[in-house]
């Protein structure tokens, strides 16, 4: 079963314009979330995250929202740019060991955003 | 900053062989991580280790095995390739405490014929 579930695979936007990727978490004792990007042929980087404390974290051209009730986030990107055009990860801590650090995550399937100039 | 070093950008092998993914980070971080990456599956946790000669298995363990002789070092083995194990694979660290987030090396993309 999929706890962390990205249902939209591609998004495609134009330069300039808002992009708004989206995340469904099952797992109510989630208590932060990530966003990773990808490019093609390099490792995922940390991009943004959100305790479960919070609602809303931004980081420049960045926000990412959390609606509890729902079980839903989203990132939003504005303004868009070309240099964003990568995949993006939703994840999440299944649980915390020894260390008490992110542990082990759960990814998503990712959503590929093109961004058109 | 941060980095994870994969020893190798592609691999070909052949069904049967025993292949070594080495990974190396320099930043004394305790928890290393290996992930395989699918189209359309995301990236999947394969094994971890919390210290050294210490591992746990993930999501996916089968036809896996890992090994850290050294804080700094992970390697994944793969004890007889089979075609559904060509993938891309990424090693990953962080330190311990904290929400410190994940460190990718910039993955292996083996392909088993």
């Amino acid at each position: 079963d999929q706890q962390v579930k990205q249902n939209s695979p591609s998004l495609s936007v134009q330069e300039g314009r808002i992009s708004i990727l989206n995340c469904d978490y099952t797992n109510s004792m989630f208590d932060y979330f990530l966003w990773y990007k990808k490019y093609p042929a390099e490792g995922p980087t940390f991009l943004i995250s959100i305790s479960s404390i919070k609602d809303k974290n931004e980081d420049g051209r960045f926000t990412v929202f959390l609606n509890k009730s729902a079980k839903h986030l989203s990132l939003h990107i504005v303004p868009s740019q070309p240099g964003d055009s990568a995949v993006y990860f939703c994840a999440a801590p299944l649980g915390w060991f020894y260390g008490g650090s992110q542990g082990n995550l759960i990814f998503g399937k990712g959503t590929k955003l093109s961004v058109k100039p | 900053d941060v980095k994870v070093t994969q020893s190798s950008r592609y691999l070909v092998k052949r069904t049967g062989e025993k292949v070594f993914l080495e990974c190396v980070q320099d930043m004394d971080h305790e928890n290393m991580f290996w992930y395989r990456q699918d189209p359309g599956l995301g990236l999947r946790l394969i094994y971890f280790s919390y210290d050294v000669k210490m591992k746990e298995k993930g999501d996916i363990p089968e036809g896996y095995s890992v090994s850290r002789e050294k804080k700094e070092r992970f390697s994944l083995i793969l004890e007889s390739a089979s075609t559904n194990q060509t993938s891309m694979y990424l090693c990953a660290s962080t330190a311990g405490g904290g929400n410190s987030p994940l460190h990718f090396g910039n993955g292996t993309r083996l392909t088993v014929t």
